[in-house]
């Protein structure tokens, strides 16, 4: 089974800053199928990216992807008031699927 | 637009079988992967196993022993069937079809289980 960890627990920042989540997959990924997923409280998760880099429909260009192996990471280029939300990290190139624990995007 | 609702009971007692449907509406069945996924109370998401429209399938092991995942393309539904429940078993049911990635989420169902 792939371990993704993800990095940090939470991200304290303020409206137009970036935010750098991480998140490294222990054995590495030998695909590129890595997904991002943002969840707001009392909502479903929404797909931001897929194959480590490809964003989903409709998804602003400020969320951007990267990364292949271990390490990958989501980043926001400026925060908007409604990124304020919990990011999790998705692995599904090897069984069983696998998300990250989660990093909390909070207001500073 | 492709739209997917959860349905169910909102309580099942332990030791009993909990079974969900996942109605799909806007679009097709085919050719995609339709998965189910749980988020206990508080905590973060945990992969169930998905259903190919053919009818493969693919468990989590942690949970294989007591899941079965189907599918009825007539009346493009899918079930989730999780037997021997406990209270660990608490959590809010997503469905979700994926293609490139789990794109489109229903909005989840909370199922407790609790006597």
């Amino acid at each position: 089974e792939i371990v993704l960890t993800q990095s940090p627990g939470t991200l304290s920042l303020s409206p137009g800053e970036r935010a750098t989540l991480s998140c490294r997959a222990s054995p590495s990924l030998a695909s590129s199928y890595l997904a991002w997923f943002q969840q707001k409280p009392g909502q479903a998760p929404r797909l931001l990216i897929h194959g480590a880099s490809s964003r989903a429909a409709g998804i602003p260009d400020r969320f951007s992807g990267s990364g292949s192996g271990t390490d990958f990471t989501l980043t926001i280029s400026r925060l908007e008031p409604e990124d304020f939300a919990v990011y999790y990290c998705q692995q599904y190139g090897s069984s069983p699927w696998t998300f990250g624990q989660g990093t909390k995007v909070e207001i500073k | 637009q492709v739209q997917l609702q959860e349905s169910g009971p909102g309580l099942v007692k332990p030791s009993e079988t909990l079974s969900l449907t996942c109605s799909v509406s806007g679009g097709s069945i085919s050719p995609y992967y339709w998965t189910w996924i749980r988020q206990p109370p508080g905590k973060g998401l945990e992969w169930i196993g998905y259903i190919y429209y053919s009818g493969s399938t693919n468990y989590n092991p942690s949970l294989k022993s007591r899941v079965t995942i189907s599918v009825d393309t007539s009346k493009k539904q899918l079930s989730l069937r999780l037997t021997s429940v406990t209270a660990a078993d608490t959590a809010v049911y997503y469905c979700a079809r994926s293609w490139r990635g789990m794109d489109v989420w229903g909005h989840g169902t909370s199922v407790t289980v609790s006597s």
